[in-house]
């Protein structure tokens, strides 16, 4: 298995433009996460869904952000528009209920 | 005023020895804890979890400790090596979701 996949892994964009963030989870794993990790505010939970439904996204930051999970083996997390402030890493992260969560590799934004 | 960035406790270890990292957790309903490492880089990996029903679980070179009396989560690492130098989370699980602690850098030196 390959594990949790995520693209791309590094995106450098202008203030302004639409960043799209993508993550395969593992097969049959049916929890999946979306965090944030900066220096100021460590590893954040943004949103996280089971079976496709998102369940809790008190954790988005503002309107400009947004998830979907349209089936089972693909989600997206969205900003638009970006701005400075939110370049930070994205890391996917899935599960099976009740069990240990599995990173993705993150995916590193920039926005200038 | 406000922080610059959060300031990881670090540890620092001589090769050879044995580490222990510690964690505090907040929430008397958390029924399962794991630990991850961090390598630069890298996303959160994995290391050994423990539900609530035990106070010891023992892995490859690592054991978690669980004293739920006082909320504390401990880590231990035998024979450190160059190789474990990373930032370790220890994560709650209080309903569905996981929290995770601020981490701790562990630095092995030569």
């Amino acid at each position: 298995d390959a594990g949790v996949i995520q693209s791309p892994r590094h995106e450098v964009t202008e203030m302004g433009q639409e960043v799209t963030l993508r993550c395969k989870p593992i097969s049959g794993h049916n929890s999946l996460f979306w965090y944030r990790q900066t220096m100021m505010r460590g590893l954040e939970l943004l949103i996280y869904f089971n079976n496709n439904v998102p369940i809790d996204d008190s954790g988005m930051p503002e309107d400009r952000f947004s998830a979907k999970m349209p089936n089972a083996s693909f989600s997206t997390l969205k900003i638009q528009p970006s701005e400075p402030r939110d370049s930070a890493v994205y890391f996917c992260a899935d599960a099976t209920s009740g069990n240990t969560i599995y990173f993705g590799e993150g995916s590193w934004l920039t926005v200038v | 005023g406000e922080s610059v960035g959060l300031h990881l406790p670090t540890l620092s270890v001589q090769e050879g020895d044995n580490s222990i990292i510690n964690c505090a957790y907040s929430n008397s309903a958390s029924d399962y804890f794991i630990w991850y490492k961090q390598e630069s880089g890298k996303g959160p990996q994995f290391i050994i979890d423990i539900r609530s029903n035990m106070d010891k679980r023992q892995g490859q070179r690592v054991t978690v400790l669980l004293n739920k009396t006082v909320k504390h989560l401990s880590l231990q690492i035998a024979a450190t090596q160059p190789g474990d130098s990373a930032v370790y989370f220890c994560a709650e699980r209080p309903d569905q979701n996981f929290v995770f602690g601020p981490g701790t850098r562990l630095s092995v030196l030569p």
